[in-house]
C-alpha cells in the first residue's frame, strides 16, 4: 500500500464556518505533511510532523491547526478562513530514515474554496 | 527568496527528441534533490533523485545530472513521448528539525510533448 488517502477531495465553506481535512497513510512513515499549492505556484511547506510531533511550522496562520492523532493520521482543521486561503492542500508522508530522504509520498489533494 | 529556481515555465519537444529541463539552487544545506511530476488535479509523484554526493542518476529513460559547483541540476528524458507531458518540479531537501527532512519546490516547468 503506497497510497496517502485525503477527505474530502472537494471543499466549500464559508468564511465562519469550521471544518477539517483529512490525511491517511498506511506505509509506516513517521513524518506527515501539509503543503499549500495555489494555482500555477510550487507546493509551500506549512506544517511537519515527525513521530507524531509538530517540528515544523512555517508561520502559519492560527486559523489553521494542525493535529496528529496517531502515526497514520494527520488533520488540517479549518476557522475562519479568508477567501484568499482557497488553494490545494496536499498531505504527504516520508520515512524519516531510508535509502532516498526527503521523497515524500502525495495524496491527491484537498480542493479548498472560501466563499 | 526563493531558494529552488526553474527559470523556464514551459517546454515543447518533439516526440522522440530529448527533453531537457533545468534547475538551480541557492542553500548549500540542500544535500538531496528531486524531481517530481504532477498531472492537472492530483498530488505530485516522484520521478527520480539523486544525492549531492553524486553527479549522475538514470532511471530507464530519466537521469539527473547534479552540478554542485555551479548549484544546478538538470532532468534530462529520452526519448520523450507525449505521456511525459505534465509539470515537472525540481525539488530539493535538507535535514530540518526533528530530524524531518525538509523539502523546497521550484515553480514547476509544463511539459508537452508532440506527437
Amino acid at each position: 500500500d503506497t497510497e496517502v488517502t485525503q477527505t474530502p477531495k472537494h471543499l466549500v465553506m464559508g468564511m465562519t464556518n469550521k471544518k477539517s481535512l483529512k490525511c491517511e497513510q498506511h506505509m509506516g512513515h513517521r513524518a506527515m505533511y501539509w503543503y499549500k499549492q495555489k494555482a500555477k505556484k510550487p507546493p509551500e511547506l506549512m506544517f511537519v510532523y515527525s513521530y507524531e510531533k509538530l517540528s515544523i511550522n512555517e508561520s502559519v496562520p492560527s486559523r489553521f491547526s494542525p493535529e496528529c492523532p496517531n502515526s497514520s493520521l494527520l488533520n488540517l482543521h479549518l476557522h475562519a478562513l479568508q477567501p484568499e486561503d482557497s488553494a490545494l492542500y496536499l498531505c504527504a508522508s516520508s520515512q524519516l530514515i531510508g535509502p532516498r530522504p526527503g521523497e515524500l509520498f502525495f495524496g491527491e489533494g484537498s480542493r479548498l474554496t472560501v466563499l | 527568496d526563493q531558494q529552488v529556481k526553474q527559470n523556464s515555465p514551459s517546454l515543447s519537444v518533439q516526440e522522440g527528441r530529448i527533453s531537457i529541463l533545468n534547475c538551480d539552487y541557492t542553500n548549500s544545506m540542500f544535500d538531496y534533490f528531486l524531481w517530481y511530476k504532477k498531472y492537472p488535479a492530483e498530488g505530485p509523484t516522484f520521478l527520480i533523485s539523486i544525492s549531492s554526493i553524486k553527479d549522475k542518476n538514470e532511471d530507464g529513460r530519466f537521469t539527473v545530472f547534479l552540478n554542485k559547483s555551479a548549484k544546478h541540476l538538470s532532468l534530462h528524458i529520452v526519448p520523450s513521448q507525449p505521456g511525459d507531458s505534465a509539470v515537472y518540479f525540481c525539488a530539493a531537501s535538507r535535514i530540518s528539525s526533528g530530524s524531518a527532512r525538509q523539502l523546497t519546490f521550484g515553480s514547476g516547468t509544463q511539459l508537452t510533448v508532440l506527437p
